[in-house]
Parts: structure tokens; sequence; C-alpha cells
């Protein structure tokens, strides 16, 4: 079954403007974590932003932000101010904590091109 | 220093050869991790060393056999490879097992002809 669905293969933006990119997550465990990464056309993968199923607040860290709605099981991306240097791959990843141990999964990725 | 180094960058490798990926970090992580990734797809995890131990074999064949000499280096010894297993090969350090917050490293592009 999929765990992470992301739903949009590729996405275009203006420069400085803000794009949102989905990404809905599937597990019954009550603790788990949701990642952004980043992996420009080099391949490196770039650690964006966390957030814990159990924090209150959604994450941020500079012009990215996580809008996380448990309840909905979403955690999507926010870039704002996009900027030509963001465009690259986006993956949506989430740790699970299962009664046998932590398992990783990854989305399909998001291809982002940003157009000055 | 908050970086994972992979050697080598490239690799061209023939089936009947034998070759290592080496992967080195010096944060201080107790987890390390390999990854397969083809072109345009996500990373498929591989392996997951804790604490120098093997915690995590995702049924990877065994032409690919990982090894933790000690907790700042990770190898991945390849033997009898076949062409499909060409894939950017990505490894990552966490700071322990339950911490998601994997660094990764700039990966080895391995072509198997």
């Amino acid at each position: 079954a999929q765990k992470i669905t992301q739903t949009q293969p590729g996405m275009f933006v203006q420069e400085k403007e803000a794009v949102t990119l989905d990404c809905t997550y599937d597990t019954s465990d009550p603790s788990y974590g949701l990642f952004w990464y980043k992996q420009p056309s080099s391949g490196e993968m770039i650690f964006l932003i966390y957030q814990g199923s159990y924090d209150q607040q959604n994450a941020t860290e500079g012009r990215y932000s996580l809008n996380f709605q448990k309840a909905r099981k979403s955690a999507n991306l926010v870039i704002s101010a996009s900027q030509l240097g963001d465009s690259a791959m986006y993956f949506c990843a989430m740790r699970a904590d299962t009664t046998t141990g932590n398992q990783f999964y990854f989305g399909t990725g998001t291809s982002l091109t940003v157009i000055p | 220093d908050t970086e994972v180094t992979q050697t080598p960058k490239h690799l061209v490798m023939g089936m009947t050869n034998k070759k290592s990926l080496k992967c080195e970090q010096h944060m201080g992580h107790r987890a390390m991790y390999w990854y397969k990734q083809k072109a345009k797809k996500p990373p498929e995890l591989m392996f997951v060393y804790s604490y120098e131990k093997l915690s995590i074999n995702e049924s990877v064949p065994s032409r690919f056999s990982p090894e933790c000499p000690n907790s700042s280096l990770l190898n991945l010894h390849l033997h009898a490879l076949q062409p499909e297993d060409s894939a950017l090969y990505l490894c990552a350090s966490s700071q322990d097992f339950a911490s998601g917050k994997q660094y990764f490293g700039p990966g080895t592009r391995l072509t198997v002809t």
C-alpha cells in the first residue's frame, strides 16, 4: 500500500511567488515523522524540514514551511518567495514508528521548475 | 562538520568485477543507510546500520554486501552485478535510528556494463 502520495509530478512557479507541494500519508501508528527533501540535478538529497506527529505547531525553516493537517493526513510543503535555485525534485518522506521498528517511506517526488 | 562523504563519485564496472563503495561521516551519528535510486524515481532503502549492527536488510540480493567497520564508516561491497543495478547509490546518516533527519552524501553513480 502506498504510504506517501505526491500527486503532482511536475509544478511550475514564477520567481518570487509562493508554491505549495502536496503530500498525503497513510499510517495507523500514532508516532511518526514527516520530512521534505530537495534533490537538485546534481543528485544530492538535501533535508529541508521535519514535522513530528506530536508537534503542536507547523514546522518552519526559513522560506520553507510545512502545512501539517493531521486529521487529513497531509503534510504540504510551502516555499515562499521562490528562487531560481529552488528548481529541483522534491520528495516527501515518512518515518513510521511501528511495533516492529522504524520504517521509512518516500513519495514519488514532484519536479519543481521556477520560471524567471 | 555536517557532511557525509562518498567515494567514488562515479564507478563503471563489469559484471564480473568486485568493487566497493565507501561512505564516511564525522557527526557522531549512530545510524547509517544505503539507498539505491534509479533516474526519476524516489530512493529505495537497501540497508540500515544502527550502532554498527545491521538493523534492516530490505531483501537486497546477496551481490550487495554491506559492512560497517566502525561508527563513522559504511561500505557497500559489490560483486557480480547486473546491468539493472546501474543507479545512483546514496549513503545517509542520522543521529540514531529513531531520528528521521537523515543527512545524505552526494552519491555514487554506478554503471554496470
